[in-house]
């Protein structure tokens, strides 16, 4: 029962380096996203895949990309990593349409040095 | 554009004690509304939704949330406090037309006290 699964779980880099976070899906849903999560933030959305083949920005997409790779895989890049970009990152999906329940994976824990 | 307000970052009752979280929700157009709930080191997990049917939503728990226009509330109750329910609880909004993600608050943490 793998729901949402997304890797690394923990990771540290330094700053400018560059990485990417995989997330992978298995409830054959067509649209997938990026959350960050800071403290006393809640969660803010980075990008978004309404379905295979688009993407669009979120409310703080700054600094990173994505990539649609298939109807399970949604991935997100840290091009040149920057301390403001340390939290915690979560891959979610869900059906179309607003009253479906999105679906959220385990959480990714980044920090930049 | 729509957003969601949680009143208070931080709420402590005591076991057994009725639990209230509130939020208000802006919006021009008939929202869903949704409560997640995310425990320690974990992902967020589904309590209840709202979706246009009945305005009093049952969620797992023992947890419910009545939908109010009138206030543009949706606020989340518990008759009695449970340890286990120690938690950050998130509201969300999001509508029936389009692809537009869900919109959150920023999020109530709830203590339980012995």
């Amino acid at each position: 029962n793998a729901g949402v699964t997304q890797t690394p779980k923990f990771q540290v880099l330094k700053t400018g380096q560059s990485m990417t976070l995989q997330c992978a899906q298995d409830m054959n849903h067509n649209s997938m996203y990026w959350y960050r999560q800071d403290p006393g933030m809640g969660l803010r959305l980075i990008y978004y895949s309404a379905s295979e083949g688009t993407t669009d920005k979120g409310e703080v997409p700054n600094g990173y990309n994505v990539s649609r790779l298939n109807k399970r895989e949604f991935s997100l890049r840290l091009e040149s990593a920057a301390p403001s970009q340390t939290s915690v990152y979560f891959c979610a999906s869900s059906g179309q349409g607003g009253g479906n329940t999105i679906y959220f994976g385990e959480g990714s824990w980044l920090t930049v040095v | 554009a729509q957003s969601v307000t949680q009143l208070g970052s931080h709420v402590s009752v005591s076991e057994g004690a009725l639990v209230l979280l509130r939020c208000n929700y802006s919006s021009s157009v008939p929202p869903y509304l949704f409560w997640y709930v995310q425990y320690p080191n974990q992902g967020l997990q589904l309590l209840l939704k709202y979706t246009s049917a009945a305005t009093l939503v049952k969620g797992i728990n023992d947890f419910e949330a009545e939908f109010k226009k009138s206030e543009t509330s949706f606020h989340l109750t518990k008759p009695s406090a449970h340890m286990s329910d120690a938690a950050e609880y998130f509201c969300a909004v999001s509508f029936a037309s389009g692809n537009t993600p869900l919109v959150f608050g920023k999020g109530t943490r709830l203590s339980v006290i012995a």
